[in-house]
């Protein structure tokens, strides 16, 4: 089963515009959420995450919220830019807090054009 | 500071060879972790190992697949033998402990078997 789901295989946002990219879990007990960025023949680069004890993180023009109730989180990315064009992976852990034992979703590609 | 190194890069093999892959951690991070990314899935935890013991190998298909971590530093993942559902790119990743908020991804090794 699918615990962690990114509905959104692909996505294509323009240039200075604001890219939102969706993650759906199943699994009550995740309480901590990261976002990755992969470009091609590279490994997974950590990007942003959050706890599951606050609803909103922000690191510059990346800005994670999570709807608990709605058991839902989103990555805004605000201004796009042509380099954010990459494979974004949602992922969860519920190992209190830390980043052991990710579960991933499948990804979305987010295409940046000029 | 250097990344996740990964050896090789990529890997062609006939189904039922035996192959072996090589990571070498962020230097002074204690947890290792090997996953499976099938193309168009995210990546699948293995195995973790915290120094040189398994923490968590629940997913390791235990029947061809095994991993060590001799002296807590360098790992091999090897598969003995291989089948054609192996085609995957198989990334290694480490953290400080299993206590860290992300984990650092190599670039990991594309195997294709035929």
């Amino acid at each position: 089963d699918q615990q962690v789901k990114q509905n959104s295989p692909s996505l294509s946002v323009q240039e200075g515009r604001i890219s939102i990219l969706n993650c759906d879990y199943t699994n009550s007990m995740f309480d901590y959420f990261l976002w990755y960025k992969k470009y091609p023949a590279e490994g997974p680069t950590f990007l942003i995450s959050i706890s599951s004890i606050k609803d909103k993180n922000e690191d510059g023009r990346f800005t994670v919220f999570l709807n608990k109730s709605a058991k839902h989180l989103s990555l805004h990315i605000v201004p796009s830019q042509p380099g954010d064009s990459a494979v974004y992976f949602c992922a969860a852990s519920q190992e209190g807090g830390t980043a052991s034992k990710l579960t991933f979703g499948t990804g979305t590609r987010l295409q940046v054009t000029l | 500071e250097a990344g996740v190194a990964q050896s090789p890069r990529y890997k062609i093999i006939e189904k039922r060879q035996s192959v072996a892959f090589w990571c070498n951690p962020i230097s002074g991070h204690a947890t290792l972790y090997w996953y499976q990314q099938i193309l168009g899935q995210g990546p699948k935890l293995l195995i973790q190992f915290q120094n040189n013991g398994v923490v968590d190998d629940s997913q390791l298909p235990k029947d061809r697949f095994s991993a060590e971590r001799l002296k807590g530093v360098d790992s091999t993942l090897k598969i003995q033998p291989a089948k054609l559902e192996d085609s995957a790119v198989y990334l290694c990743a480490s953290s400080y402990d299993s206590g860290s908020v992300a984990q650092y991804f190599g670039p990991g090794t594309r195997l294709t078997v035929l």
